[in-house]
């Protein structure tokens, strides 16, 4: 059974502080993907990697930075948060050439 | 950016009903995919439509593409209360999802 799983599913954090939201994959998946979700917005792809230590800026890469030092690894990084970072963050992969992203449960995050 | 636009924005409908939920889109695509989503939880894959088939059926789940109105439909038959969730459709476009607002569906008893 494929398994994507997020470190947290709820997270409050304060103005300033450093985040990191971690994400892992069973599924010997190539790329990984960090989105966030927000109401009546849909998904938001953040960043993205295809290997190991790539990564990519996705639609909205501003206020976060992203790791992946190993495969089944991919950490979202908000430096320092900010209340417009209270959003649903959902983690993803996907094989190379595959047609399917699983999840992962998700993180509320919210930043007081 | 937001290229999957799904319609209706919220459906409530009696369970036993069916609901349709439609999905229009800006760009030419290789495939498109509908997800749901319980409340508060992550996204489940449903179904997958490439774009040169027409018509796709698993379980009580039906979907359709129409390509040259780049627009695709999610029927679900006979429904049940526990189909209330929202709904996504996503196109594919060199391994990212592009993705829609999303139909909330709710199913009455």
């Amino acid at each position: 059974d494929v398994k994507v799983t997020q470190s947290s599913r709820y997270l409050v954090k304060r103005t300033g502080e450093k985040v990191f939201l971690e994400c892992v994959q069973d599924m010997d998946h190539e790329n990984m993907f960090w989105y966030r979700q927000d109401p009546g917005l849909g998904l938001r792809l953040i960043y993205f990697s295809y290997d190991v230590k790539m990564k990519e800026k996705g639609d909205i890469p501003e206020g976060y930075s992203v790791s992946r030092e190993k495969k089944e690894r991919f950490s979202l990084i908000l430096e320092s948060a900010s209340t417009n970072q209270t959003s649903m963050y959902l983690c993803a992969s996907i094989t190379g050439g595959g047609d399917t992203q699983y999840f992962g449960p998700g993180t509320r995050l919210t930043v007081l | 950016s937001q290229q999957g636009e799904e319609d209706p924005q919220a459906l409530s409908i009696q369970e036993g009903e069916n609901a349709t939920m439609n999905c229009s889109y800006k760009t030419s695509i290789n495939n498109l995919q509908w997800y749901r989503q319980n409340s508060g939880r992550g996204l489940v894959h449903l179904i997958l439509i490439r774009s040169n088939e027409r018509e796709k059926h698993s379980g009580r789940l039906r979907v359709t593409l129409d390509t040259s109105k780049k627009s695709s439909s999610l029927l679900i038959t006979a429904s049940r209360a526990a189909d209330t969730a929202s709904y996504f459709c996503a196109t594919d476009s060199n391994y990212q999802l592009i993705w829609g607002a999303g139909t909330k569906l709710i199913i009455k008893p």
